[in-house]
């Protein structure tokens, strides 16, 4: 079965330190796609990225990045100068497809706070 | 526009009523689902529409009945609810229901049932 884990629960850090949120992945698909999702203190979800299994570039939007490293089962995501904007909790999820159709399954969530 | 829709954003119920939550988008998505999150913990898939038909329902409780009208509409009935439903309610879409396809959020419905 699919299983994502964010062993981080919370994570605390001051204005402008970067900051590093583990995932780390089991699934036993060949093709498969891990997503980054931000929900802050309002409830609505918010994409950040979508990455496919053949694709092991890093990518950076801004202030984003993201490390996706198969040998490992990993995909990370770090904050550069962070911003008390970026305060939410962040879910790393893998799809999972199940009965014609994809389902996400999502890790537990990490916490972040970003104190000014 | 990637926007979802979502009412009401707040909704109070008692035991004995019976409500709908309403979930709209207009991105010309064929794939609605409705997901379940309590407090501090990830959303729970509840239920997937695709073209819609319902192809996934994850056991869920027959006092959660979904309805899709078109395919930009997504309705959840509620009747009978008990304390232990109160919750986030999630809906999402997606262009397909391929695991290319990345699925956008509404803004969610806080339910409390008294």
């Amino acid at each position: 079965a699919q299983k994502v884990t964010q062993a981080q629960t919370e994570i605390s850090v001051v204005e402008k330190e970067d900051v590093t949120l583990d995932c780390v992945y089991e699934t036993r698909d060949t093709t498969y796609y891990l997503f980054w999702y931000k929900q802050p203190p309002s409830g609505e979800l918010v994409f950040l990225i979508r990455r496919n299994s053949f694709d092991e570039q890093n990518e950076i939007s801004g202030r984003y990045s993201w490390n996706f490293q198969k040998s490992t089962s990993s995909f990370n995501f770090t904050i550069t100068a962070s911003q008390v904007v970026d305060s939410a909790v962040y879910f790393c999820a893998l799809s999972e497809h199940r009965g014609g159709s994809e389902k996400l399954v999502f890790g537990k969530g990490t916490k972040l706070t970003v104190n000014p | 526009d990637t926007e979802v829709t979502q009412t009401p954003k707040h909704l109070v119920m008692g035991m004995t009523n019976k409500k709908s939550l309403k979930c709209e988008q207009h991105m010309g998505h064929r794939a609605m689902y409705w997901y379940k999150q309590k407090a501090k913990k990830p959303p729970e898939l509840m239920f997937v529409y695709s073209y819609e038909k319902l192809s996934i329902n994850e056991s869920v409780p027959s006092r959660f009945s979904p309805e899709c009208p078109n395919s930009s509409l997504l309705n959840l009935h509620l009747h009978a609810l008990q304390p232990e439903d109160s919750a986030l309610y999630l809906c999402a879409s997606s262009q397909g229901n391929s695991g290319t396809d990345t699925q956008y959020f509404g803004p969610g419905t806080r339910l409390t049932v008294l």
